[in-house]
Protein backbone atom coordinates (compact mmCIF):
# COMPACT_ATOMS: atom_id res chain seq x y z
CA UNK A 1 0.00 0.00 0.00
CA UNK A 2 1.04 3.18 -0.33
CA UNK A 3 1.29 4.12 3.44
CA UNK A 4 1.20 1.79 7.00
CA UNK A 5 -2.61 1.50 7.62
CA UNK A 6 -3.77 1.03 11.07
CA UNK A 7 -7.51 -0.45 11.94
CA UNK A 8 -9.64 0.09 13.84
CA UNK A 9 -8.85 3.76 13.64
CA UNK A 10 -11.37 4.29 17.06
CA UNK A 11 -11.76 1.57 19.75
CA UNK A 12 -13.58 1.77 22.84
CA UNK A 13 -13.14 -1.50 24.91
CA UNK A 14 -15.13 -2.54 28.34
CA UNK A 15 -12.50 -2.98 30.77
CA UNK A 16 -11.43 -6.62 30.61
CA UNK A 17 -12.17 -7.12 27.22
CA UNK A 18 -9.71 -8.26 24.98
CA UNK A 19 -8.69 -5.74 21.52
CA UNK A 20 -6.74 -6.67 18.31
CA UNK A 21 -4.70 -4.20 16.94
CA UNK A 22 -3.86 -4.61 13.01
CA UNK A 23 -1.11 -2.83 11.27
CA UNK A 24 -0.38 -3.18 7.23
CA UNK A 25 2.96 -2.03 7.18
CA UNK A 26 3.78 -0.39 3.40
CA UNK A 27 4.77 -3.61 0.94
CA UNK A 28 7.85 -5.01 1.06
CA UNK A 29 9.05 -3.13 4.28
CA UNK A 30 10.82 -5.59 6.42
CA UNK A 31 10.76 -3.80 9.61
CA UNK A 32 7.64 -3.26 11.65
CA UNK A 33 7.72 -1.28 14.76
CA UNK A 34 5.13 -0.70 17.40
CA UNK A 35 4.55 2.21 19.92
CA UNK A 36 2.66 3.47 22.52
CA UNK A 37 1.57 6.89 23.20
CA UNK A 38 -0.60 7.82 26.08
CA UNK A 39 -1.97 11.67 26.29
CA UNK A 40 0.29 14.14 26.19
CA UNK A 41 3.41 11.66 26.32
CA UNK A 42 6.00 11.15 23.25
CA UNK A 43 5.47 7.24 22.42
CA UNK A 44 7.23 4.79 23.80
CA UNK A 45 8.52 1.85 22.25
CA UNK A 46 6.40 -1.60 22.54
CA UNK A 47 8.01 -4.18 20.16
CA UNK A 48 10.09 -4.87 17.01
CA UNK A 49 9.31 -7.13 14.35
CA UNK A 50 12.42 -7.83 11.16
CA UNK A 51 9.88 -10.19 8.55
CA UNK A 52 8.45 -12.76 11.21
CA UNK A 53 10.80 -12.91 13.84
CA UNK A 54 10.16 -10.30 17.20
CA UNK A 55 13.79 -9.76 17.99
CA UNK A 56 12.75 -7.12 20.48
CA UNK A 57 9.79 -7.35 22.70
CA UNK A 58 11.30 -5.14 25.92
CA UNK A 59 8.89 -2.61 25.66
CA UNK A 60 5.89 -4.68 26.26
CA UNK A 61 4.51 -3.55 29.29
CA UNK A 62 3.06 -6.62 30.88
CA UNK A 63 2.05 -10.53 29.41
CA UNK A 64 -1.71 -9.19 28.88
CA UNK A 65 0.22 -7.80 25.49
CA UNK A 66 1.10 -9.80 22.86
CA UNK A 67 1.94 -8.74 19.22
CA UNK A 68 2.56 -10.92 15.95
CA UNK A 69 3.83 -11.23 12.48
CA UNK A 70 3.47 -14.39 11.37
CA UNK A 71 3.81 -13.84 7.39
CA UNK A 72 6.10 -11.27 7.61
CA UNK A 73 4.00 -8.60 6.56
CA UNK A 74 0.50 -7.47 8.52
CA UNK A 75 1.18 -7.50 12.20
CA UNK A 76 -1.34 -7.70 15.44
CA UNK A 77 -1.17 -6.59 18.66
CA UNK A 78 -3.92 -7.63 21.20
CA UNK A 79 -4.23 -6.79 24.77
CA UNK A 80 -6.00 -9.14 27.12
CA UNK A 81 -7.84 -8.13 29.84
CA UNK A 82 -7.99 -4.82 29.21
CA UNK A 83 -7.43 -1.75 31.87
CA UNK A 84 -7.61 1.66 31.64
CA UNK A 85 -4.15 2.65 31.67
CA UNK A 86 -3.73 0.73 28.82
CA UNK A 87 -6.15 3.46 27.13
CA UNK A 88 -3.67 5.54 24.57
CA UNK A 89 -3.18 5.70 20.60
CA UNK A 90 -0.89 2.71 19.11
CA UNK A 91 1.05 3.35 16.39
CA UNK A 92 2.86 1.34 13.80
CA UNK A 93 5.76 1.71 11.85
CA UNK A 94 7.67 0.04 9.67
CA UNK A 95 11.28 0.38 7.08
CA UNK A 96 12.53 -1.03 4.41
CA UNK A 97 15.81 -2.28 5.77
CA UNK A 98 16.47 -3.26 9.05
CA UNK A 99 15.13 -1.63 11.98
CA UNK A 100 17.95 0.72 13.07
CA UNK A 101 20.22 3.14 12.36
CA UNK A 102 19.57 6.18 10.42
CA UNK A 103 16.69 4.04 8.12
CA UNK A 104 13.95 6.48 8.10
CA UNK A 105 10.44 4.76 9.68
CA UNK A 106 7.15 5.11 8.14
CA UNK A 107 4.53 5.78 10.37
CA UNK A 108 0.61 4.66 10.80
CA UNK A 109 -1.80 7.28 12.25
CA UNK A 110 -2.75 4.98 14.64
CA UNK A 111 -5.02 3.05 16.48
CA UNK A 112 -7.00 5.02 19.19
CA UNK A 113 -7.84 2.66 22.18
CA UNK A 114 -10.47 3.87 25.13
CA UNK A 115 -10.75 1.95 27.78
CA UNK A 116 -13.97 2.42 30.40
CA UNK B 1 19.78 4.58 29.81
CA UNK B 2 19.10 7.11 27.23
CA UNK B 3 16.75 10.30 27.88
CA UNK B 4 15.52 12.63 25.81
CA UNK B 5 14.08 16.23 27.10
CA UNK B 6 11.66 18.91 25.68
CA UNK B 7 11.65 21.71 28.40
CA UNK B 8 9.02 23.81 26.18
CA UNK B 9 5.51 22.22 26.50
CA UNK B 10 4.09 24.80 24.19
CA UNK B 11 5.74 27.49 21.79
CA UNK B 12 4.13 30.02 19.77
CA UNK B 13 5.36 32.05 16.29
CA UNK B 14 4.13 34.64 13.96
CA UNK B 15 3.53 33.47 10.58
CA UNK B 16 7.21 34.41 8.33
CA UNK B 17 8.92 34.71 11.50
CA UNK B 18 11.19 31.76 13.06
CA UNK B 19 11.20 29.88 15.88
CA UNK B 20 13.52 27.37 17.58
CA UNK B 21 12.37 24.45 19.65
CA UNK B 22 14.94 23.06 22.07
CA UNK B 23 16.02 19.63 23.12
CA UNK B 24 18.75 18.23 25.21
CA UNK B 25 19.28 14.15 25.46
CA UNK B 26 21.49 12.41 27.48
CA UNK B 27 23.52 9.17 26.61
CA UNK B 28 26.88 7.31 27.40
CA UNK B 29 27.69 6.31 23.31
CA UNK B 30 29.26 8.22 21.12
CA UNK B 31 27.50 6.95 18.23
CA UNK B 32 23.98 7.66 17.83
CA UNK B 33 21.29 9.28 15.14
CA UNK B 34 18.92 12.20 16.03
CA UNK B 35 15.26 13.04 14.50
CA UNK B 36 12.62 15.61 14.80
CA UNK B 37 9.08 14.58 13.97
CA UNK B 38 6.15 16.56 13.21
CA UNK B 39 3.10 15.29 14.53
CA UNK B 40 -0.35 16.86 13.56
CA UNK B 41 -3.68 16.28 14.76
CA UNK B 42 -3.90 13.26 12.61
CA UNK B 43 -1.82 11.53 14.61
CA UNK B 44 0.98 10.55 12.12
CA UNK B 45 4.39 11.10 13.05
CA UNK B 46 6.53 12.91 9.95
CA UNK B 47 10.48 13.17 9.92
CA UNK B 48 10.91 16.43 9.96
CA UNK B 49 14.75 15.89 9.56
CA UNK B 50 17.47 13.81 10.88
CA UNK B 51 21.17 14.19 12.12
CA UNK B 52 23.82 11.82 12.33
CA UNK B 53 26.01 12.20 15.46
CA UNK B 54 29.12 11.70 13.84
CA UNK B 55 28.74 14.26 11.57
CA UNK B 56 29.60 17.56 12.70
CA UNK B 57 27.74 19.39 10.29
CA UNK B 58 23.92 20.92 11.23
CA UNK B 59 21.48 18.87 8.74
CA UNK B 60 19.25 21.70 6.92
CA UNK B 61 15.90 20.83 5.07
CA UNK B 62 14.56 23.53 3.30
CA UNK B 63 12.97 25.94 5.97
CA UNK B 64 14.41 23.30 8.56
CA UNK B 65 17.62 23.13 10.29
CA UNK B 66 19.19 21.93 13.26
CA UNK B 67 21.70 22.99 16.12
CA UNK B 68 23.62 19.91 16.97
CA UNK B 69 26.08 20.73 19.72
CA UNK B 70 27.70 17.34 20.68
CA UNK B 71 29.05 18.18 23.25
CA UNK B 72 26.50 20.20 25.03
CA UNK B 73 24.06 17.19 24.19
CA UNK B 74 21.71 19.38 22.73
CA UNK B 75 19.86 19.37 19.47
CA UNK B 76 17.76 22.20 18.90
CA UNK B 77 15.02 22.94 15.71
CA UNK B 78 15.11 26.01 13.93
CA UNK B 79 12.02 26.67 11.70
CA UNK B 80 12.23 29.72 9.10
CA UNK B 81 9.64 31.69 7.28
CA UNK B 82 6.98 29.71 9.26
CA UNK B 83 3.69 29.05 8.04
CA UNK B 84 0.49 27.81 8.94
CA UNK B 85 0.95 24.54 8.30
CA UNK B 86 3.23 24.04 10.35
CA UNK B 87 1.32 24.00 13.39
CA UNK B 88 1.61 20.61 14.95
CA UNK B 89 3.49 18.78 17.83
CA UNK B 90 7.02 18.45 17.30
CA UNK B 91 9.05 15.11 19.00
CA UNK B 92 12.72 15.16 19.44
CA UNK B 93 13.94 11.31 18.81
CA UNK B 94 17.15 9.49 19.88
CA UNK B 95 18.32 6.25 18.57
CA UNK B 96 21.43 4.30 19.25
CA UNK B 97 23.97 3.20 16.47
CA UNK B 98 23.59 -0.12 14.99
CA UNK B 99 26.22 -1.69 17.01
CA UNK B 100 24.30 -0.84 20.21
CA UNK B 101 21.80 -4.14 18.75
CA UNK B 102 18.63 -2.05 19.81
CA UNK B 103 16.00 -0.82 17.44
CA UNK B 104 13.78 1.82 19.52
CA UNK B 105 13.27 5.54 19.50
CA UNK B 106 13.44 6.93 22.39
CA UNK B 107 11.28 10.27 22.35
CA UNK B 108 11.03 13.39 24.20
CA UNK B 109 7.15 14.55 25.47
CA UNK B 110 6.93 16.99 23.04
CA UNK B 111 6.25 20.72 21.99
CA UNK B 112 3.24 22.02 20.79
CA UNK B 113 3.86 25.14 18.24
CA UNK B 114 1.15 27.42 17.62
CA UNK B 115 1.81 29.83 14.44
CA UNK B 116 -0.06 33.26 14.85
CA UNK B 117 -1.57 34.65 11.72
Amino acid sequence: GAGVSQSPRYKVAKRGQDVALRCDPISGHVSLFWYQQALGQGPEFLTYFQNEAQLDKSGLPSDRFFAERPEGSVSTLKIQRTQQEDSAVYLCASSSGPGHGRNTIYFGEGSWLTVV
Amino acid sequence: AQTVTQSQPEMSVQEAETVTLSCTYDTSESDYYLFWYKQPPSRQMILVIRQEAYKQQNATENRFSVNFQKAAKSFSLKISDSQLGDAAMYFCAYRSSPSEGTYKYIFGTGTRLKVLA
